[in-house]
């Protein structure tokens, strides 16, 4: 059982460059959401997902894109990344997020040089 | 803005020790009131949880008190261990917007020493 799987786990983007962060689940979860940490910010919400086919923009939205085509996956897209956009990137999911909380994964640390 | 604020900023506390971390919101809607604890590497988990109708909530030796008048929650860590060296956050959500959605602290890095 593997819970939340961020890919990949580094990396360095050259400005202006795209990419895409994937995060995979396999505890059959509806409820899914990309934050980014930074320090002395704590974790912001970038996209959410309350179930396959479903998004909607967090508090940081800016720049960054997603997909949920499958209930498992939900994709993060930077389509032209900026040394802002270096941090560490979380994926969670949850079943109930009021009742059993996040499950995250353990992250992706990107640097936008 | 910062709709949830926390305190302090990073914590040293001796081994025996009782930790201390407060949060204040600013959204009267908010309903949930989560923390959430994070090991360096690791995604961050859930540790312990509380609603606004209970004023404290103890598990083991972790206790969120919570004050609705003044908008104000903490977690008191009694007994601290060197393996509770760890980022600590507070978070807040709200029912009806029926989403999950987590309004993160800017989080405490507690250390505690043997």
């Amino acid at each position: 059982n593997a819970g939340v799987t961020q890919t990949p786990k580094f990396r360095v983007l050259k400005t202006g460059q795209s990419m895409t962060l994937l995060c995979a689940q396999d505890m059959n979860h509806e409820y899914m959401y990309w934050y980014r940490q930074d320090p002395g910010m704590g974790l912001r919400l970038i996209h959410y997902s309350v179930g396959e086919g479903t998004t909607a923009k967090g508090e940081v939205p800016d720049g960054y894109n997603v997909s949920r085509l499958k209930k498992q996956n939900f994709l993060l897209g930077l389509e032209s990344a900026a040394p802002s956009q270096t941090s560490v990137y979380f994926c969670a999911s949850s079943y109930s997020p009021r009742s059993y909380g996040y499950t995250f994964g353990s992250g992706t640390r990107l640097t936008v040089v | 803005q910062q709709q949830v604020k926390q305190s302090p900023q990073s914590l040293i506390v001796q081994k025996g020790g009782i930790s201390i971390i407060n949060c204040a919101y600013e959204n009267t809607a908010f309903d949930y009131f989560p923390w959430y604890q994070q090991f360096p590497g690791k995604g961050p988990a859930l540790l312990i949880a509380i609603r606004p109708d209970v004023s404290e909530k103890k598990e083991g030796r972790f206790t969120i008190s919570f004050n609705k008048s003044a908008k104000q929650f903490s977690l008191h860590i009694m007994d601290s261990q060197p393996g509770d060296s760890a980022t600590y956050f507070c978070a807040a959500s709200r029912d009806s917007s029926n989403t999950g959605k987590l309004i993160f602290g800017q989080g405490t890095t507690l250390q505690v020493k043997p």
